[in-house]
């Protein structure tokens, strides 16, 4: 049943040591989201696909980056994770403009 | 988009309603009122959107003034799994270009059901 699969849902990585996170779905949505939600705040929006276009959020760390090969799929990439990025990073799909979908969320912890 | 107001935290008795506010002064004629919620250590969850009519579901009732100015989230028998952050969102459905259904989440009400 499950409809946003995040794999891992718990990632340990070294500080600069680069990770990629993945997201894959099962509803055919054509937009997938990357969120990041630190300890005690609110989700905050990194980019997000609509198809295939890729769409940076003008405050997003040139450290993160996106791949989207297919519609099902979609990696997260910290080139250089920071003791800063530790956070849960949340995939969500929508098709459209209609509700979002989310993931149960990656939890990085960088050491 | 619009931003909104909300409590920081509320209490409920488990089989009670709980009426979750929601302030957006701002709100636009193209916006939408959205809530969401999340449980501790999981994703956002989906739970009820509207325009200007008032909307129930299977999991809520949203009721929105006239004016469009404020709404409320009802649960109309909360259960301690309802226990949770609810986030109200107002955003419009976009028709192209680059703001494409973006979530704009504030900081929520912490929800929290009592036995």
């Amino acid at each position: 049943d499950a409809m946003v699969i995040q794999n891992p849902r718990y990632q340990v990585t070294q500080f600069g040591k680069p990770v990629t996170l993945s997201c894959s779905q099962t509803l055919n949505h054509n937009v997938m989201y990357w969120y990041q939600q630190k300890s005690s705040q609110a989700p905050k929006l990194l980019f997000h696909y609509y198809d295939k276009d890729f769409n940076n959020e003008a405050d997003t760390p040139d450290n993160f980056q996106s791949r989207r090969p297919n519609t099902s799929f979609c990696f997260l990439d910290i080139r250089s994770p920071g003791l800063g990025d530790a956070a849960m990073y949340l995939c969500a799909t929508s098709r459209e403009s209609y509700e979002q979908y989310f993931g149960p969320g990656t939890r990085l912890t960088v050491t | 988009d619009a931003k909104t107001t909300q409590p920081p935290s509320m209490d409920c008795a488990e089989g009670r309603a709980a009426n979750l506010p929601c302030n957006h002064s701002t709100i636009s004629g193209n916006e939408y009122v959205y809530w969401y919620r999340q449980i501790h250590s999981q994703g956002p969850q989906y739970i009820i959107h509207g325009l200007k009519n008032n909307e129930t579901n299977e999991m809520a009732s949203l009721i929105i003034t006239e004016d469009r100015k404020s709404s409320t989230l009802i649960l109309p028998h909360a259960t301690l799994r309802d226990t949770a952050v609810y986030y109200c969102i107002v955003r419009a459905h976009w028709g192209g270009g680059t703001s494409y259904g973006k979530l704009t989440f504030g900081q929520g009400t912490i929800l929290t059901v009592h036995p």
